[in-house]
């Protein structure tokens, strides 16, 4: 059962455009929500994370939105860049529970100069 | 601050030969670390949480006597792949739990390939 449900499996965007990905959750336990980007044959990276408390945090170009009613949340890249070309992952955990992530299945975002 | 760091980065190793993955949390220490195996363009995939002088907890369908986890101090965790096989071949990617933080950084993964 995929817990964390993620969306657009890929987009493509023009530099200048904005991002938009889009997560849903269904364990209304999950009280952290944080962002990795991800870049061929790396790691990810942790881009910016959001706890239910708050409705929208914003880092730079990168913006969580959060709507705990809908249990849903998603990201918005503002001034997409060709250098934003990755792999975004939402994830969600339980921090009381370990920390444990499950991520949603990943965005594939090209950005095209 | 926050680097954790994967040794090797990519190994090549022949079936039925064992391979070991060291994670390292470089400024920080971390009580927990997770190992994860990524397939290519696929999600990560959660193999087991390892704390610090305990024994490791395994995601359901792990094999534990394949995949031995040990979490000998709080900035080292190892993953050795035993007697692996072609089918092994993925990134294994690892992360520590800041936990003064709350947050988890990765490392930079190892690509295995088994031949």
């Amino acid at each position: 059962q995929q817990q964390v449900k993620q969306s657009p499996q890929s987009l493509i965007v023009q530099k200048g455009g904005i991002s938009i990905i889009n997560c849903a959750y269904e364990n209304t336990a999950f009280d952290y929500f944080p962002w990795y980007q991800q870049f061929p044959g790396k790691g990810p990276a942790l881009l910016i994370a959001i706890r239910p408390d708050v409705s929208e945090k914003k880092e730079g170009r990168f913006t969580i939105s959060f709507n705990k009613s809908a249990k849903q949340f998603s990201l918005h890249i503002m001034d997409s860049q060709p250098g934003d070309s990755a792999t975004y992952f939402c994830a969600a955990s339980v921090e009381a529970a370990g920390n444990k992530l499950t991520f949603g299945g990943g965005t594939r975002v090209l950005v095209k100069p | 601050g926050a680097v954790v760091s994967q040794h090797p980065s990519w190994v090549i190793c022949k079936s039925g030969t064992s391979v070991k993955i060291e994670c390292r949390s470089l400024d920080f220490q971390a009580t927990t670390m997770f190992w994860y195996r990524q397939f290519p363009k696929q999600s990560l995939m959660l193999m087991a949480t390892s704390n610090e002088g305990s024994k490791a907890t395994y995601e359901q369908g792990v094999e534990k006597d394949k995949f031995l986890i040990n979490h000998a101090s709080l900035t080292l965790s190892t993953l050795t792949v035993t007697s692996a096989h072609p089918e092994d071949s993925s990134f294994y990617i690892c992360s520590a739990d800041r936990v003064d933080y709350y947050e988890q950084y990765f490392g930079p993964g190892t690509r295995l390939t088994v031949t």
